[in-house]
C-alpha cells in the first residue's frame, strides 16, 4: 500500500540555522509529492509540489525540496530558519490518476531564539 | 477570497450524541476530502468525493461515521453515535482535480470533543 513516512516527530533548531525535514514513500511508480505547513490552529498549507522534470523544486518562503527516486525521498530543506517557520510540516504523496492524498504524520518545528 | 469554509469551529458534545459537521468547497472544485486529524494517528484520511460521488470512504469506521455530499456546495461528515475517541479535529479539503496545481486547499478545522 501506498505509504509516506516522516521520521522525525520533533525538531529543533536555531534562528539562523539550516534545516531538513525528511520524507519517504512507498508507490510503485512516480508518485506526486507535496510539502504543507499547518500553523497552530490552522489548515495546511501548500508549500511545494513536485511533479516531473527538475527534481529540485522551489517553494514559498524560501523553501525548496529534492527529489531522489533511487532513495524514494522528497526531503525539505530551508538555508536559514525563522522563528516565523515553527510550524508542523506534512509530506503528502498523491497517487496518480486516483487524486487520493496521503500525508505523513507530520514534523513539528520548534525554533529556538 | 476563495476558501473552504467548515463548521462548526468547536463543537462539545457527550458520548452518544449526534455530530454533524459541515464543509463549503471552494467553488469550482470537484474533489472533497474529509480528513481527521489527532495527536497519535497525525492526518488520516477518511472520505474522498470527486464530482458529489464517494470515491474511498475506507478510512472511516462505517458503522457510526457518514460522509455525503447533498451538492457541490456542501459536504456533510456526520458521526452517530458519537465516542470519546471521536475526539479531534477534522478538517475538509477541496481542490480541483486534473490540474497542473494538483493543490488542495483546506478548511480550517472543527475541533471535535466528546466527553
Amino acid at each position: 500500500a501506498q505509504s509516506v513516512t516522516q521520521p522525525d516527530i520533533h525538531i529543533t533548531v536555531s534562528e539562523g540555522a539550516s534545516l531538513e525535514l525528511r520524507c519517504n514513500y512507498s508507490y510503485g511508480a512516480t508518485p506526486y509529492l507535496f510539502w504543507y505547513v499547518q500553523s497552530p490552529g490552522q489548515g495546511l498549507q501548500l508549500l511545494l509540489k513536485y511533479f516531473s522534470g527538475d527534481t529540485l523544486v522551489q517553494g514559498i518562503k524560501g523553501f525548496e525540496a529534492e527529489f531522489k527516486r533511487s532513495q524514494s525521498s522528497f526531503n525539505l530543506r530551508k538555508p536559514s530558519v525563522h522563528w516565523s517557520d515553527a510550524a508542523e510540516y506534512f509530506c503528502a504523496v498523491v497517487i496518480s490518476g486516483t487524486y487520493k492524498y496521503i500525508f505523513g504524520t507530520g514534523t513539528r518545528l520548534k525554533v529556538l531564539a | 477570497d476563495a476558501r473552504v469554509t467548515q463548521t462548526p469551529r468547536h463543537k462539545v458534545t457527550e458520548m452518544g450524541q449526534e455530530v454533524t459537521m459541515r464543509c463549503q468547497p471552494i467553488l469550482g472544485h470537484n474533489t472533497v476530502f474529509w480528513y481527521r486529524q489527532t495527536m497519535m494517528q497525525g492526518l488520516e484520511l477518511l472520505a474522498y468525493f470527486r464530482n458529489r460521488a464517494p470515491l474511498d470512504d475506507s478510512g472511516m469506521p462505517k458503522d457510526r461515521f457518514s460522509a455525503e455530499m447533498p451538492d457541490a456546495t456542501l459536504a456533510t461528515l456526520k458521526i452517530q453515535p458519537s465516542e470519546p475517541r471521536d475526539s479531534a479535529v477534522y478538517f475538509c479539503a477541496s481542490g480541483l482535480v486534473p490540474a497542473n496545481t494538483g493543490e488542495l486547499f483546506f478548511g480550517e478545522g472543527s475541533r471535535l470533543t466528546v466527553l
